[in-house]
């Protein structure tokens, strides 16, 4: 059974570029997660995403970020017109079910990094 | 809103010693869920540990342990017998109830194990 996976593993962009990052959850999940890792800090919720529909946006900048799981194919965090501060490792994570405060593990893919130049 | 706290960015431990990484919390639910991820230099995040709020025995898995004292917000990392392979940045994170699901993670740990 695969894990989580997201493509590319490394993404070099230029300013005003765009990002297109993808994420194909685990076999049997619905339940999408990103989260970005600046340098040296935690990671930070962006969205969280279930087949075709957008749960929670909290975390995402209100410009340029939008994501989509759709019924079909990967899940797809796309930053338009990117600048240097969008450099960061992206997680995304994937869950069977949406855990509440209960045990559900939330299993991380190995991240994309994104480089602004 | 829920806030973890991780005040030790670094953290060295001599190998086949325990090491404690500390974490505090602030939640105002009663239902939550406690985590910690180790991080390699390779950068993936792995799963280590689990307790829920409602738990009444520490969580254990292997040489982990939670040391989970809910009246102070603590939950504790305790790492017995370091290995070499220890070496990483180890985060705590959480969820309660009311934030769909999704994870709030501390700034992290930053542990060596030296020879």
């Amino acid at each position: 059974n695969a894990g989580v996976m997201q493509n590319p593993r490394h993404l070099v962009r230029r300013r005003g570029q765009e990002a297109r990052l993808r994420c194909s959850p685990m076999k049997g999940h619905s339940h999408v997660y990103w989260y970005r890792q600046l340098p040296e800090e935690g990671l930070k919720f962006m969205v969280y995403l279930q087949k075709e529909n957008i749960i929670d946006e909290s975390g995402m900048p209100k410009e340029r970020f939008s994501a989509e799981f759709p019924k079909e194919g990967p899940s797809i965090l796309r930053i338009q017109q990117v600048v240097r501060g969008d450099s960061a490792a992206y997680f995304c994570a994937s869950s069977p079910i949406s855990g509440g405060a209960s045990y559900n593990e939330q299993f991380f893919g190995p991240g994309t990094r994104l480089t602004v130049l | 809103a829920q806030k973890i706290t991780q005040t030790q960015p670094g953290m060295f431990v001599q190998e086949k010693e325990a090491v404690t990484l500390d974490c505090t919390y602030d939640t105002s639910d009663q239902s939550y869920g406690l985590f910690w991820y180790k991080q390699p230099s390779s950068g993936e995040m792995i799963f280590l540990i689990y307790q829920g709020s409602y738990d009444e025995q520490n969580a254990t898995e292997g040489r982990y342990s939670l040391n989970f004292q809910k009246a102070r917000k603590s939950a504790n990392l305790v790492i017995s017998a370091s290995q070499l392979g220890d070496s990483a940045m180890y985060f705590c994170a959480m969820r309660d109830a009311g934030t769909a699901s999704k994870l709030t993670f501390g700034t992290g740990t930053r542990l060596q194990v030296t020879l």
